[in-house]
Formats: structure tokens, sequence, C-alpha cells
């Protein structure tokens, strides 16, 4: 099945400065990779999503590229707030309808 | 629309006990599924379903049981809980349309296992 690796685990930046959070998958057929946010207490949302037909998405202050050659994808976070200070979550899926792994989680703190 | 919706929120029970955890979504979604969230573990696919009476195991399926009689409602039933099982369980939701989509979290279970 499909496997997911999200690093690092903790980041921690200074507001106004760029977060980038990596995930590696294993299997080369997954096509659809979303990206989550979970506040303290919260549920996960959605915050940007690309499938595999794009190597990059844009919105806002938040995007998310994708090598499918090297079965990467990143988030990219510019000018970060407070607000942005969560965790982070990266997946994959589309071998199987609905089906999504994943990763472990990217705890991000945003210092004013 | 109220979205996903799970109950209860908080639940404490004793090593043994059963008990189920209820999940409802009012958005006609054909993809229904359960995870559990550890510390450092990320959401794990416990057990999904495709649509009414059909369900199928995810990653860490041992002692859960679900049921998808309607295609509303997708209840989590733990069988003889054990403190392994203490967690936060989300339920979520999602159209099936041949292409994945977004998945509609509820608001979780806070279930703690003593």
């Amino acid at each position: 099945g499909e496997n997911v690796e999200q690093h690092p685990s903790t980041l921690s930046v200074q507001e106004g400065d760029s977060a980038v959070i990596k995930c590696t998958y294993s299997d080369s057929a997954s096509n659809y990779f979303p990206w989550y946010k979970q506040e303290l207490g919260k549920r996960p949302q959605l915050i940007i999503d690309i499938r595999s037909n794009v190597g990059e998405k844009k919105d806002q202050r938040i995007a998310v590229t994708l090598n499918k050659t090297a079965k990467h994808f990143s988030l990219h976070i510019t000018e970060t707030q407070p607000e942005d200070s969560a965790v982070y979550f990266c997946a994959a899926g589309g071998t199987s309808y609905g089906k999504l792994t994943f990763g472990q989680g990217t705890i991000l703190t945003v210092h004013p | 629309n109220a979205g996903v919706t799970q109950t209860p929120k908080f639940q404490v029970l004793k090593t043994g006990q059963s008990m189920t955890l209820q999940c409802a979504q009012d958005m006609n979604h054909e993809y229904m599924s359960w995870y559990r969230q550890d510390p450092g573990m990320g959401l794990r696919l416990i057990h999904y379903s495709v649509g009414a009476g059909i369900t199928d195991q995810g990653e860490v399926p041992n002692g859960y049981n679900v049921s998808r009689s309607t295609t509303e409602d997708f209840p989590l039933r733990l069988l003889s809980a054990a403190p392994s099982q203490t967690s936060v369980y989300f339920c979520a939701s999602s159209p099936l349309l041949g292409l994945n989509t977004e998945a509609f979290f509820g608001q979780g279970t806070r279930l703690t296992v003593v």
C-alpha cells in the first residue's frame, strides 16, 4: 500500500519568514495530494490540493509543488503569521476511490 | 448543512467495555471513513466505505467493526476496549465521482480507555 513520509515533524519560524514542509510517497499511481491544517482541538481542514497533471498550485500565501518523478510534494507558506501556527498534514490518494494515506504531521509554530 | 457530525465528543471507557462512536453526514457523500490520530503518527485509516452495504479495512482495523446501512451513517464499534485504543477518532466523508476530492472531517471523539 501507499506510504507517506512527512518532514520536519516540528518547524519554528519568525513571523514574516517562509515555511516549507516536504512529503514523499511510495505509490507511483497516486495522483491526488491534499494538505490539511489542524488547529489545536479542531478538525483537519483542507487548505490546498494538487493533482498529478499539474506541477504547482498557488493560493495567496500558500503554494504546493509536485515532482512526480521523484515522488515528492511540498507545501510553501510565505509571509507567515501567528495564525498559521497549527499541525499540517500531507496526504496521497487516487489509487482507490476516496482513500487517503496521511503523513505524520508537522507542528508549525510562528513566533510574533 | 451540518456537514459531518460525530458523537460523543469525549468518552472514558474501562478496559473490556464496548461502545459505538456515531458518525452522520448530510452531504450525500458516498465515501466515508474512520481515522485515529495519535501523537507523531498522523491520521491512520481504520475502516472505510464506498457506499451503503460496502465496507473495507484500512491500515489499523483490529479491534474495530463498522457497518454502513445508509448513505448518511457510518458507526464505529469498539468490541472490547483496550488502553491501546486511547486516541482521538475522526470520521470523514467525501464524494466519490471517480476522482479524489476534499475529505470533510467531523469534530472528533477523544476516547480514553482506563
